[in-house]
């Protein structure tokens, strides 16, 4: 069974850093992973999808990357903003189209 | 393009209604599933449906649930009766699936339900 875990919980930071998220996934049969952003209140908001065979995925300030052999993830965001401001969920899939979903990471970027 | 889009936004019923939830995925899209978000358990995928047939749903929590879809539009899910730890956020996501291509699943804003 596919067990998720993402590191840090919770995070603080001022305006400007570059930050670091990871995820980790215990069944490394994958066909992609999918990193997601959650707003109070919304729903989800697809960031960046990386498929098994690449190694890493870039949108704009967003860079996501994958070690698929040891089950590890990470997003990189890039010059921090106040806006980035949410919660960030990595999502694998495996055969069966299911995403199984971590507890996320609650991202605070102060101005 | 239109979204995912949920109806209603908001639901607060009593205890033993029922409640139907509504979902229309992206046009195009042949993949379609139910999750649920808690606080205690996060995100669960509640029942996914392929070219309008169901191909998991073992993640239905009891015989109270139900999900259909109809047709290629528009999906339910129903709970009868309800019960108070029914109250969650349900969302319905959908994806385009073919044979080795991969992409992402999309979400609706979800339904927060609450059963008092």
């Amino acid at each position: 069974k596919q067990e998720v875990t993402q590191i840090p919980a919770a995070l603080s930071v001022p305006e400007g850093e570059n930050l670091v998220l990871n995820c980790s996934f215990t069944d490394s049969a994958i066909y992609n992973l999918q990193w997601f952003r959650q707003d109070p209140g919304k729903g989800l908001t697809s960031l960046l999808l990386i498929q098994s065979s690449q190694r890493e995925q870039t949108s704009g300030r967003l860079n996501a990357s994958l070690d698929k052999s040891s089950g590890r993830s990470t997003l990189y965001i890039a010059a921090s903003q106040p806006g980035d401001s949410a919660t960030y969920l990595c999502a694998p899939r495996g055969s069966s189209y299911k995403l199984i979903f971590g507890s996320g990471t609650r991202l605070l970027v102060r101005p | 393009d239109a979204g995912v889009i949920q109806s209603p936004r908001h639901e607060v019923t009593e205890m033993g209604q029922e409640v139907t939830l509504r979902c229309k995925p992206i046009s195009g899209h042949n993949s379609l599933f139910w999750y649920r978000q808690t606080m205690m358990r996060g995100l669960e995928l509640l029942i996914y449906f392929n070219n309008n047939v169901p191909i998991d749903d073992s993640g239905m929590p009891e015989d109270r649930f139900s999900a259909k879809m109809p047709n290629a539009s528009f999906s339910t899910l129903k709970i009868q009766p309800s019960e108070p730890r029914d109250s969650a956020v349900y969302f319905c996501a959908s994806t385009q699936r073919t044979q080795g291509n991969n992409q992402p699943q999309h979400f609706g804003d979800g339904t927060r339900l609450s059963i008092l």
